[in-house]
């Protein structure tokens, strides 16, 4: 079965770099969610879109920019970043609501390294 | 402040043995709770799932307990197996059409010894 992808699986950048970070969800999934996972702590919510808008923000920094284009993919843009930014990112995707579907796919993450 | 509390930090069972997690909630407005199983530089991955009209779920050898009135719901994990080895993430949303976010417990690290 298709799972979410995500890419760049690593990323390595310098302080005050720019990042972009790419989710493609499970096909026909409407909805997208972006988590941010430092070493030893649970998954924390940054944004989430369904069908291509802007449904719920969380503790995202006003450097970071997200959006959902029309093929439902997602980026999450990070501009001068910090080392604090150091951290795994997870994007994760749920079916059309309908049925009672609630589970959240997550993809396998991307890995930021801020030198 | 953690909406989501969990319990124990770590735990260790030995093979075969029931290892037991479990987690309190604030918000009464949450009405979806899963339990996710990570294993290291991978994604979370669903395990199992339940909504508060019930007080109890199976699913081979894992079992959700939900208590609403103490707003406390826990994960059995029955014959624990060293592949069970991972972090476990207990998580808590409510049921939006536009989806909702989870919130998570802050994990309890798992060791099955052999």
């Amino acid at each position: 079965a298709a799972g979410v992808i995500q890419s760049p699986r690593h990323l390595i950048k310098e302080k005050r770099e720019t990042a972009t970070l790419k989710c493609y969800p499970i096909p026909r999934h409407d909805t997208v969610y972006w988590y941010q996972q430092g070493p030893g702590q649970d998954p924390q919510f940054l944004i989430s879109f369904y069908e291509k808008m802007q449904s719920d923000k969380g503790s995202i920094p006003d450097r970071f920019s997200a959006q959902q284009f029309s093929d439902y993919h997602s980026e999450l843009n990070m501009s001068s970043l910090e080392l604090g930014d150091s951290a795994l990112y997870f994007c994760a995707s749920r079916a059309p609501w309908g049925g009672g579907t609630d589970t959240q796919y997550f993809g396998p993450g991307t890995r930021l390294t801020v030198l | 402040q953690q909406q989501v509390k969990q319990s124990p930090q770590s735990l260790i069972v030995q093979k075969g043995g029931i290892s037991i997690i479990n987690c309190a909630y604030e918000n009464t407005a949450f009405d979806y709770f899963p339990w996710y199983q990570q294993f290291p530089g991978k994604g979370p991955a669903l395990l199992i799932a339940i909504r508060p009209d019930v007080s109890e779920k199976k699913e081979g050898r894992f079992t959700i307990s939900f208590n609403k009135s103490a707003k406390q719901f826990s994960l059995h994990i029955m014959d624990s197996q060293p592949g069970d080895s991972a972090t476990y993430f207990c998580a808590a949303s409510k049921r939006e059409t536009s989806g909702s976010r989870l919130t998570f417990g802050e994990g309890t690290q798992l060791t099955v010894n052999p």
